[in-house]
């Protein structure tokens, strides 16, 4: 079965700091894919990223940046210097390449960034 | 113009009616999908269609039915509301990959449903 765990449930942070969000998956499947939305307190759920498991490649997004680690099963994402208009609820997710496309999302991360 | 859309956005009614959330979208793509968000912000996929065709149903009562009457628009009609069905309730899409995998679903802007 394939599960996706973000043990942290909220983080809260001075503006500018840097902040990791962790994910960890779990899945049998050799091929995968791995997301990440943002829920803000609009709550709509914006697209950030999607990373094939076949690229290792870290990414960076202007003061995004993803860490894909297959070898821990982890895909994390930091925020560099981080605003207060980064302050939403992150989703990291995971969809299969077998059978119909359905995409197992972790309970989320609530982060907040004060001013 | 909205790639997802999904109204009504707000939707109170009492227990035992029956209701109705609408999606549509215009981005082309081939499947779509219903989540159901709690209120601990669990996010958990209730159906999916490819082309008109259900293809995931998630163990879902089946006081929900969804209902595809083409490949951009896809309802869900809840039946005899209960309580534990408030939730806000996202309609998404994809485009579909023949060779397999997993492609971007991009998400409306959610029906939160409120059960008295």
């Amino acid at each position: 079965a394939q599960k996706v765990t973000q043990a942290q449930t909220e983080i809260s942070v001075v503006e500018k700091e840097d902040v990791t969000l962790d994910c960890v998956y779990e899945t049998r499947d050799t091929t995968y894919y791995l997301f990440w939305y943002k829920q803000p307190p609009s709550g709509e759920l914006v697209f950030l990223i999607r990373r094939n498991s076949f690229d290792e490649q870290n990414e960076i997004s202007g003061r995004y940046s993803w860490n894909f680690q297959k070898s821990t099963s982890s895909f994390n994402f930091t925020i560099t210097a981080s605003q207060v208009v980064d302050s939403a609820v992150y989703f990291c997710a995971l969809g299969s390449t077998q059978g119909a496309q359905k995409l197992v999302f972790g309970q989320g991360t609530r982060l907040t960034i004060n001013p | 113009d909205t790639a997802v859309s999904q109204t009504p956005k707000y939707l109170v009614t009492q227990m035992g009616n029956d209701k109705s959330i609408k999606c549509e979208q215009n981005l082309g793509h081939d499947t779509m999908y219903w989540y159901k968000q709690d209120s601990k912000k669990f996010l958990k996929i209730m159906f999916s269609y490819n082309n008109k065709e259900l293809i995931i149903n998630e163990t879902v009562p089946n006081r929900f039915s969804p209902k595809s009457p083409d490949k951009a628009h896809l309802n869900l009609h809840i039946n005899s509301l209960e309580l534990g069905d408030s939730a806000v309730y996202f309609c998404a899409s994809s485009q579909e990959m023949t060779s397999g995998g997993s492609d971007t679903q991009y998400f409306g802007p959610g029906t939160r449903l409120t059960v008295l």
